[in-house]
């Protein structure tokens, strides 16, 4: 069964830098699509960031550009985000989520999550 | 970018009750909606693609209709499972964008 484990959170300073990586199983990675997005605490989710299956395409919202990088590895099935420069407004938990095949950029599937938070 | 106004933000309904929750996106966004359903402390789910098709394994209870930018998710026959928020999300155009969601609570 598909299964995305995300880790890598925890408490960092404003300013620094975390990298978030994404677990994928049960599917074929490397032809998966996928999305990094994002819950601040009792608020909505806000989409972050994509990545074309063979990483050759991505996206960012407007609060990730320039701070937050989406990369992946197919050989290890990993997807990673690097964020730089955080601020106590990146605080939340981040899912990854994989693309459903022919829906262009849909999700089907859904990491459990990994919490920042950003406190100094 | 385009903006999804989800509607009601909450909403309370007994069990077995029909229920309706509605997106409007501020352009066209042809059928590229989903529908996700989450409960306290955990992931989403998804439930809808494509405005109306039901993601694997999702009761027959839900489903998903549209009408030019006007989006609906409908549940029939209200579980007790079903109290959760429910987010629409168009996946149209990037930014991919999230309606504020909607809470519902089973009376």
């Amino acid at each position: 069964q598909v299964q995305l484990v995300e880790s890598g959170g925890g408490v960092v300073q404003p300013g620094r830098s975390l990298r978030l990586s994404c677990a994928a199983s049960g599917f074929t990675f490397s032809r998966s699509g996928m999305h990094w997005v994002r819950q601040a605490p009792g608020k909505g989710l806000e989409w972050l960031a994509f990545i074309a299956y063979d990483g050759t395409n991505k996206k960012y919202a407007e609060s990730a550009k320039g701070r937050f990088t989406i990369s992946r590895d197919n050989s290890k099935n990993t997807l990673d985000v690097q964020m730089n420069s955080l601020t106590t407004d990146d605080t939340a938990v981040y899912y990854c989520a994989r693309v459903k095949s022919g829906t262009y950029w849909g999700i089907d599937y859904w990491g459990q999550g990994t919490r920042v938070t950003v406190s100094s | 970018d385009i903006q999804m106004t989800q509607s009601p933000s909450s909403l309370s309904a007994s069990v077995g009750d029909r229920v309706t929750i509605t997106c409007r996106a501020s352009q066209g966004i042809a059928n590229y909606l989903a529908w996700f359903q989450q409960k306290p402390g955990k992931a989403p789910k998804s439930l809808i693609y494509a405005a109306s098709s039901l993601q694997s394994g999702v009761p027959p209870r839900f489903s998903g209709s549209e009408s030019g930018t006007e989006f609906t998710l409908t549940i029939s026959n209200l579980q007790p499972e079903d109290s959760a928020t429910y987010y629409c999300q168009q996946y149209n155009d990037f930014p991919l964008t999230f309606g504020g969601g909607t809470k519902v609570e089973i009376k």
